[in-house]
């Protein structure tokens, strides 16, 4: 069945490291996104990429790098730079010709600690 | 101002119940506009895409007013798998498919 998978599903991480999150899909989207969730607020985009070897910031890159060369895959990786990075990470994909009536699909999302 | 907003709650219902949500929106370009259900703790998961004419899907009913910016949705006859948080989201005109996502509003359905 076509997907979107993040692994892992939980990190935890100490202070001063940097990490980075998978996220896969094989829907053969153009478009991938990746978002963060806090407790009571909306999701958030952190950067998003339409084609491979391109990518643009969103609201809240500060901390945060990725890389986009393959169609497939869109890592993210939460540097020691971003001051608040406990969070649950959700990757989405759409189809990058306009159909966002059909929204997007998102990843089971990794839920990350620092600790 | 928020671009999408939406009253947190949470609505406590009973079982059967008819229960409306609310949301609006602050820019007259967006283009596209859907309600995500989100479980706790769990990814969001599309529950039905908003159209100006108005859509139903079974006991689900979304409603659009450009004019007011204001979309609603509608569930009928409530049942206790219908507790969920449910996410306001609109698409704007421009690059990126780029989705701006409400904070959720909070139903839970009791016996």
């Amino acid at each position: 069945d076509g997907g979107i998978t993040q692994s892992p599903k939980y990190l935890f991480r100490k202070e001063g490291q940097n990490v980075t999150l998978s996220c896969e899909q094989n829907l053969n989207h153009d478009a991938m996104y990746w978002y963060r969730q806090d407790p009571g607020q909306g999701l958030r985009l952190i950067y998003y990429s339409q084609i491979v070897n391109d990518f643009q910031k969103g609201d809240i890159a500060e901390g945060y790098s990725v890389s986009r060369e393959k169609k497939e895959s869109f890592p993210l990786t939460v540097t020691s730079a971003q001051k608040n990075p406990t969070a649950f990470y959700l990757c989405a994909s759409n189809s990058a010709d306009g159909r966002a009536r059909n929204g997007y699909t998102f990843g089971s999302g990794t839920r990350l600690t620092v600790v | 101002r928020k671009e999408v907003e939406q009253d947190p709650g949470p609505f406590n219902v009973p079982e059967g119940a008819t229960v409306a949500f609310n949301c609006t929106y602050s820019n007259s370009a967006s283009q596209s506009f859907f309600w995500y259900r989100q479980d706790c703790r769990k990814e969001p998961k599309l529950l039905m895409s908003v159209y100006s004419s108005g859509n139903e899907d079974g006991r689900f009913t979304a409603q659009l007013n450009r004019a007011s910016q204001y979309i609603s949705l509608l569930i009928r006859d409530s049942k206790l798998s219908d507790s969920a948080t449910y996410l306001c989201v609109v698409k704007l005109t421009g690059g990126g498919n780029k989705l701006t996502f409400g904070t959720g509003t909070q139903l839970k359905v009791e016996l």
